[in-house]
């Protein structure tokens, strides 16, 4: 079966200072890996997706997150925070065969003035 | 393109009352998921489907909760009778075939049971 771990149950970051949100995952072959992001009150929207291209993945608003698959992770970051990136933000497995989401726990990041 | 819509955006039930949430995916998507999400936890696969059928239901409490998919197209999501721990946001998700494409989600149905 496979599962993600979010190692960070909450994340706080300066304005303008870079954001790393850590996520690992164990899977028996080469995953389909995304981060959703969650603002309050909003639907889950995607950020970006991994599916065996490139391992540094570029998604919207100026994130991006690498594969690794020697650590088994996928790691989502940014440059520099802004106020409006406060939000939750899930890490994602896709099963190969029958298509299966599995959430991680997921990471409430708070953008401090 | 529409996205995925579901009603109602809002439920209060008393305990041991049904309730029902409806889902329409986006237009040719096979795919389509429900989850439960309760306040500070990810998301919880209740039961997938592929077109009209069931690929995964095993976290679906059977003795309360039912869905169905009619001609692969419309989901409804059933719980009777309901229970207070059964407040949560139900989410509703489509997307076509690929373990690679993206899932899209509906804004959800805030059901509290009280």
């Amino acid at each position: 079966a496979q599962s993600v771990t979010q190692l960070d149950s909450h994340v706080s970051v300066s304005e303008g200072t870079p954001v790393l949100l850590r996520c690992n995952y164990s899977s028996s072959y080469s995953p389909s890996l995304f981060w959703y992001v969650q603002h309050p009150n909003k639907g889950l929207q995607l950020l970006l997706k991994y599916t065996s291209a490139a391992t540094l993945v570029k998604g919207i608003n100026g994130f991006e997150a690498e594969f690794k698959k020697s650590e088994t992770s996928f790691h989502l970051t940014k440059p520099s925070a802004h106020m409006s990136d406060a939000a939750e933000y899930f890490c994602v497995v896709s099963d190969l065969n029958d298509y299966k989401l599995s959430f991680g726990a997921g990471t409430t990041v708070t953008v401090r003035a | 393109e529409a996205g995925v819509a579901q009603s109602p955006r809002y439920k209060i039930i008393e305990k041991r009352q049904s309730v029902a949430f409806w889902c329409n995916p986006i237009s040719g998507h096979a795919t389509l998921y429900w989850y439960q999400q309760i306040l500070g936890q990810g998301p919880k696969l209740l039961i997938q489907f592929q077109n009209n059928g069931v690929v995964d239901d095993s976290q679906l409490p059977k003795d309360r909760f039912s869905a169905e998919r009619l001609k692969g197209v419309d989901s409804t999501l059933k719980i009777q009778p309901a229970k207070l721990e059964d407040s949560a946001v139900y989410l509703c998700a489509s997307s076509l075939e690929g373990a690679d494409t993206e899932a899209f989600f509906g804004q959800g149905t805030r059901l509290t049971v009280v």
